[in-house]
């Protein structure tokens, strides 16, 4: 495989359940990020991981977790959502955090 | 507070009608202005980096130019495969993030 993967690509979870998203890449970055994308919105930054360290939470809601065991993959915890957290998650990469980041195909998420 | 705004929201362009999209930025240093291109259920796709006013770049029909307030994508002779929604994004030196704007939806007709 090659550049960012995400799984599952879809993902319909009631709001009592808890799941998790991966992403791996294989690009030999030290930065990873997860962002929310939602209609008519700009994507928004929640988590960045700079070698392995959280280094920015955008006052993201405790129901989202995150985790980076180490450079080439990353989680997002998911437990107790709302169905306004219904929208796309995308996970991304960069050498470093200052540099260009590259996506992965994104998760679409479903809460009902 | 650091701000991004892309315009027009939407476009339509006749194949080979060339044009341009804005992106206006407010950011304190930047240190870069960033074009992706994203398809209809995928991720963006890295496109350009813009470090410094004046500078352009080029990538078959696309030319994305920067001025100190904005940037410019710039579409000639486009082809209906140059339909999608194109982002910038803007990164001050103080911070990790990148500021996204809104996009804007291009549709190319044949």
């Amino acid at each position: 495989e090659t550049g960012v993967t995400q799984t599952p690509r879809h993902l319909v979870m009631g709001m009592t359940n808890k799941k998790s998203l991966k992403c791996e890449q294989h690009l030999g970055h030290n930065a990873m990020y997860w962002y929310k994308q939602s209609a008519k919105k700009p994507l928004e930054l929640m988590f960045v991981y700079n070698f392995k360290e959280q280094t920015e939470n955008n006052s993201v809601p405790s129901r989202f977790s995150p985790e980076c065991p180490n450079s080439s993959h990353l989680f997002l915890h998911l437990h107790t959502l709302q169905p306004e957290d219904s929208a796309l998650y995308l996970c991304a990469s960069s050498l470093l955090a200052e540099s260009e980041q590259y996506f992965g195909p994104g998760t679409r998420l479903t809460v009902t | 507070e650091d701000q991004v705004t892309q315009s027009p929201e939407a476009l339509r362009l006749q194949e080979g009608e060339s044009s341009s999209l804005n992106c206006s930025y407010t950011v304190s240093g930047l240190r870069g202005l960033f074009w992706y291109r994203q398809d209809p259920g995928k991720g963006p796709e890295f496109l350009f980096t813009l470090y410094s006013a004046g500078e352009e770049k080029e990538k078959e029909r696309l030319k994305a130019t920067l001025t100190k307030k904005e940037s410019f994508l710039h579409i000639t002779a486009p082809k209906p495969e140059d339909s999608a929604t194109y982002l910038c994004a803007a990164g001050g030196y103080n911070t990790d993030k990148l500021i996204f704007g809104t996009g804007t939806r291009l549709q190319v007709f044949p």
